[in-house]
């Protein structure tokens, strides 16, 4: 079956310009995760949904960025006003979760990712 | 709060030997602990898992990890590397009560693996 997809792959834009990421999760997974990854670093995670809900976004580094998944699918991360400092790769990730607060046990299955660069 | 470190940036081995990733965390109560790859331009894949059990896990591609508790530690290996292996590598933990944070995984910073012909 298909994987996680993310579009677009790459995404060039200026400083204080407005952006979104899409990913389109793997069918029947419940949970999706947005993380972001820096250029020698691993994944640093933003936020997770559990269905349409924000179980916790307590990653989210400030209040110019944004996420939704309104039908419980597919994502939209939104990026207001970009600086420099957040070009970096974008990565969503999808899972089964079990229930809380326990059920964190399957792996998650992650996107390609967009590189995101502000110039 | 939970933590990840992976203390070797990189590490070398000649095809054929054996290899071991290093990887320690922190986390309150019991953990989930991971092991993701990266080859480049492509997305993280995930390689094998602990949940609970036999301390000695087995994955994808020959790889395993070994399990300690008191050592706090999730160490990769395979028995006999091979030149494909060569990649970035990500271990990765959640605490099995974690809240609403329960979803959330926090990665090391990863390590690069080179194994040589």
């Amino acid at each position: 079956g298909a994987g996680v997809s993310q579009t677009p792959s790459n995404k060039v834009t200026e400083k204080g310009k407005y952006v979104e990421l899409r990913c389109d999760p793997i069918s029947g997974h419940t949970a999706l995760y947005w993380y972001r990854q820096s250029l020698g670093q691993g994944p640093e995670f933003l936020i997770y949904f559990q269905g349409t809900g924000a179980a916790d976004d307590s990653g989210l580094p400030n209040d110019r960025f944004f996420a939704v998944r309104p039908e419980g699918s597919v994502s939209t991360l939104k990026i207001q006003r970009t600086e420099r400092g957040d070009s970096a790769v974008y990565l969503c990730a999808s899972s089964l979760l079990g229930r809380a607060p326990t059920g964190g046990y399957n792996e998650q299955f992650f996107g390609p990712g967009t590189r995101l660069t502000v110039l | 709060a939970q933590s990840v470190a992976q203390p070797e940036d990189q590490v070398n081995v000649a095809e054929g030997n054996p290899l071991t990733v290093k990887c320690t965390y922190s986390v309150s109560g019991n953990p989930y602990l991971f092991w993701y790859v990266q080859y480049p331009n492509r997305g993280l894949q995930f390689l094998l898992k602990y949940i609970t059990g036999d301390n000695l896990v087995k994955g994808s591609y020959g790889f395993e990890a070994e399990f300690n508790k008191s050592q706090t530690s999730f160490h990769l290996k395979k028995p006999s590397a091979l030149v494909s292996d060569s990649a970035l590598y990500f271990c990765a933990v959640r605490p099995h009560a974690g809240g609403t944070s329960y979803g959330k995984l926090t990665f090391g910073q990863g390590t690069i693996l080179t194994v040589h012909p």
